[in-house]
């Protein structure tokens, strides 16, 4: 079945280092592709999404770039800041299919002043 | 437009009781999701409900169920509820689908003594 692999955390970087969290994804067909970010005491909010193959996703200096040749949708951020400090989720679904998202572990995010 | 409410926020129980928490999706979606988040788990799939039948499943036992009203509004019954029923439990909603970008409430943290 489709699946969806994060980087394990905690990833911990200091305040204007660039980040990356991996996520790469097994699916039939062409999924659309998701970041989702829970701050502290809150619940999922949607952070980008991708629809098709090569579609950039970018939202609050996050961007990630659906690469159907390597599974892969990998969030980038060019200089974070402590208020990126987070859980982010990548998640898949099929637009055409009465299937439900699926989610990856999630991947923590703490960001040092 | 308000957004996924979800009560109470916070709950304690004993086991071997039974617990409802409520979902009110945002205005005009008619799909709504339910997620079980743990440490050790991540994000586990519950059911969804749309147009006040169960159209997804996850796999959980017996136990948890769900129904949903005609204006939308969800609940989420726990019978018989067990230390490992310890989790903050997440509504979405979407307009059409659990295929589709979901909006988040921020959960009821559930707390098993």
């Amino acid at each position: 079945g489709d699946s969806v692999t994060q980087m394990e955390g905690p990833v911990t970087l200091s305040e204007e280092a660039f980040l990356t969290i991996n996520c790469t994804y097994t699916a039939t067909g062409y999924p659309s592709l998701f970041w989702y970010v829970q701050y502290p005491g809150e619940g999922l909010q949607l952070l980008l999404k991708a629809t098709k193959a090569d579609d950039k996703g970018s939202n609050k200096g996050f961007e990630a770039t659906y690469r159907k040749e390597t599974t892969s949708f990998h969030l980038e951020k060019g200089s974070v800041q402590v208020s990126d400090s987070a859980v982010y989720f990548c998640a898949l679904s099929h637009r055409n299919r009465d299937d439900k998202i699926i989610f990856g572990k999630g991947t923590r995010l703490h960001i040092l002043p | 437009k308000a957004g996924v409410t979800q009560t109470p926020r916070y709950l304690i129980k004993t086991r071997g009781q039974q617990v409802t928490l409520s979902c009110s999706p945002i205005s005009g979606h008619r799909s709504v999701s339910w997620y079980q988040q743990t440490p050790g788990q991540g994000l586990q799939f519950l059911f969804e409900y749309f147009s006040e039948t169960q159209r997804n499943k996850g796999n959980f036992p017996g136990r948890f169920s769900g129904r949903q009203f005609s204006n939308s509004r969800s609940e989420m019954n726990v019978s018989t509820l067990e230390l490992g029923d310890s989790a903050l439990y997440l509504c979405a909603s979407s307009l059409t689908g659990s295929n589709q970008p979901q909006h988040f409430g921020d959960g009821t943290r559930l707390s098993i003594l």
